[in-house]
Parts: C-alpha cells; sequence; structure tokens
C-alpha cells in the first residue's frame, strides 16, 4: 500500500532549539498538508501546498513556522526557535486534487511527537 | 468562518450497540464530506462523500451526506471494542480547492 512516510516519528527538544520535520508525500500525489493536533484545539491546518506552491499557511505562526516544498518528494516543516507549546503531534496528510475536488479522499502520515522541554 | 461541529464529543456504548454519530458544517464552498477513524496513531481514511442521500458502506459502518440540512451521520452496527477510537469528520472547502477542515471528532469507547 502506498503510504505518507514522516520523520522522525519521535523527537524531544529543548526550548530555543530548531526543529525540522519531513514528509514524503505519496508518489503522484499534488496536494500536501501540514496539521498540528493537541488534546485541546483537535487538528489544526497549519499549511498546504498544490503542485509545490503554497496555498495557504494562515494556520502557522509566521515568526517561528516555516513549511516548504523543496521537491515533489519531499515537505518540510520548521519550528525555529521552539517553544514549550509547541508540543504537539505534527501530521503530514496527502491527496490527488483535481478540478472538482480530492481524488478518494487524503492519507495521513504517521506523525511526528515533538516534545520541547 | 469555516467550521465543522462533530456530537457527541465522547460515548460510551457496550458491545453490540449501535452508535449514531453526527457531523454538521457551515462551509463557503463545499466540495466533500471525509470521515476519519483514529486510534493510536494516524487518522484512516473511511469514507468520502459527495452527494445528497447515497449512502456509503464498509461492512458495519455506513455513512451518508445531507446537504440540505449541512451535515452527516456515520452509523456503526453491532459495536465492537475494535471500533473504540476517535472518529473525525472534515470538509473539502474548494475555494481553493481541497482544503480539509477537521471538526473536534468524536471520542467512541465500546465496552466488552
Amino acid at each position: 500500500d502506498a503510504r505518507v512516510t514522516q520523520t522522525p516519528r519521535h523527537k524531544v527538544t529543548e526550548m530555543g532549539q530548531e526543529v525540522t520535520m519531513r514528509c514524503q508525500p505519496i508518489l503522484g500525489h499534488n496536494t500536501v498538508f501540514w496539521y498540528r493536533q493537541t488534546m485541546m484545539q483537535g487538528l489544526e491546518l497549519l499549511a498546504y501546498f498544490r503542485n509545490r506552491a503554497p496555498l495557504d499557511d494562515s494556520g502557522m505562526p509566521k515568526d517561528r513556522f516555516s513549511a516548504e516544498m523543496p521537491d515533489a518528494t519531499l515537505a518540510t516543516l520548521k519550528i525555529q526557535p521552539s517553544e514549550p507549546r509547541d508540543s504537539a503531534v505534527y501530521f503530514c496528510a496527502s491527496g490527488l486534487v483535481l478540478a472538482g475536488g480530492s481524488i478518494g479522499g487524503y492519507t495521513f502520515g504517521s506523525g511526528t511527537r515533538l516534545t520541547v522541554v | 468562518e469555516d467550521k465543522v461541529v462533530q456530537s457527541p464529543l465522547s460515548l460510551v456504548v457496550h458491545e453490540g450497540d449501535t452508535v449514531t454519530l453526527n457531523c454538521s458544517y457551515e462551509v463557503t464552498n463545499f466540495r466533500s464530506l471525509l470521515w476519519y477513524k483514529q486510534e493510536k496513531k494516524a487518522p484512516t481514511f473511511l469514507f468520502m462523500l459527495t452527494s445528497s442521500g447515497i449512502e456509503k458502506k464498509s461492512g458495519r459502518l455506513s455513512s451518508i451526506l445531507d446537504k440540505k440540512e449541512l451535515s452527516s451521520i456515520l452509523n456503526i452496527t453491532a459495536t465492537q471494542t475494535g471500533d473504540s477510537a476517535i472518529y473525525l469528520c472534515a470538509v473539502e472547502e474548494g475555494n481553493q480547492g481541497g482544503k480539509l477542515i477537521f471538526g473536534q471528532g468524536t471520542e467512541l469507547s465500546v465496552k466488552p
């Protein structure tokens, strides 16, 4: 089965350090999402890309978060500097979207569990 | 502001019971509604609904969309302990194509 691959699975870091999370979307998918999940807020959309171009990153704290897709097989989410309130599970999801909408829904990666101490 | 609301937020039932989970939405440009099941890890895809009144079914799970009422239900019959999970509803918004807006989820616990 095709799957979305996220690395690392777990990350513990000290406050102030840079954190980089990576996502390899399913081959052929043209849309990539980054979500953050916490108990309090549920799944929050941080940013998403279509054909590697950013469509919406309004959910991200701009001063510390950045998201990029350097190529079609890699999406990155960086936090610099990290803060304890960034502790959460970060999910990447990918899907194929054509003019009428997504084809077959979106597939999520296993997530990166980030703990900032 | 676009939003998706699920109810109930949590539910405890016994094996064999039938449950109905609700999802309502206010989205300016609706494209589709999706249901996901989340156990310990990533959400896994269950259903995608685009047309009103057409039931989608997979084993003991079924779902239907009502575009007039801006809502959807997810039914699980003859529940099993393995159905215990968080069930997430998401609406695909169409202004920019494909943006997914999630509800808070319904946490279902099935007791033996």
